[in-house]
């Protein structure tokens, strides 16, 4: 089986813009979690979905949102970006009951 | 709320010798726990995990570690290290059916010839 899939793998962008990743995951894993990943704060939770519906979130402030389509594909947006999100993005994927998530290979933002 | 903490932040080692990384966790009820490794530029990959049943786990590239529910531990051990375990290791906890994994802050092992 594929891995999970990330796109794009690397990613600059200036403060004030706005930002989309994608995340394809493992064929059959319905669910889909999203992770930051700072030298200073270290691995720290976004959000996980199910079945299109949001059914956990970390503490991030509200421009950072997701979402997931019917084909359990995932996508993450980051809005009025900042100096301070510049980080690596994790996508994992888990096939329910959820126990063990499988990492993709991320994507690297820099704000500049 | 789960917690993670990993007691060494830099391990050096050297190759063919056998090494340890040290977790503990915090939570009043039941976890699973994981191991998981990065190399540079990477993302995580796992190397194994403990769910329930037997306390002694087996994963990948010889690693082992050992569920301590007294201790609240979860110790990775691999006996014989090679320069290609040269990464970050990452040990991390879910309480079941929560969804979200908590990770500690990591564990650079670097192996010497």
């Amino acid at each position: 089986k594929a891995g999970v899939t990330q796109t794009p793998r690397y990613l600059i962008k200036t403060r004030g813009q706005q930002v989309t990743l994608s995340c394809s995951p493992i064929s059959g894993h319905r669910s889909v979690s999203w992770y930051q990943q700072t030298p200073g704060q270290g691995l720290q939770f976004l959000f996980e979905y199910f079945s299109e519906t949001q059914r956990n979130k970390g503490n991030f402030p509200g421009r950072f949102s997701g979402r997931q389509f019917s084909n359990s594909r995932s996508e993450m947006n980051v809005s009025t970006l900042e100096l301070g999100d510049s980080a690596l993005y994790l996508c994992a994927s888990s096939f329910p009951p959820q126990e063990t998530q499988y990492f993709g290979p991320g994507t690297r933002l820099l704000v500049l | 709320a789960q917690s993670v903490t990993q007691l060494d932040s830099q391990v050096p080692v050297f190759e063919e010798a056998p090494v340890e990384l040290r977790c503990n966790y915090s939570s009043s009820v039941s976890v699973y726990l994981f191991w998981y490794v990065q190399y540079p530029n990477q993302g995580l990959q796992l190397l194994l995990k403990y769910l329930s049943g037997s306390t002694l786990v087996k994963g990948i590239n010889g690693f082992e570690a050992e569920f301590n529910k007294s201790q609240t531990s979860f110790h990775l051990r691999k006996p014989s290290v090679h320069i290609s375990d040269t990464a970050e290791y990452f040990c991390a906890v879910t309480l079941i059916n929560d969804y979200k994994l908590s990770f500690g802050a990591g564990t650079t092992v670097t192996v010497r010839a």
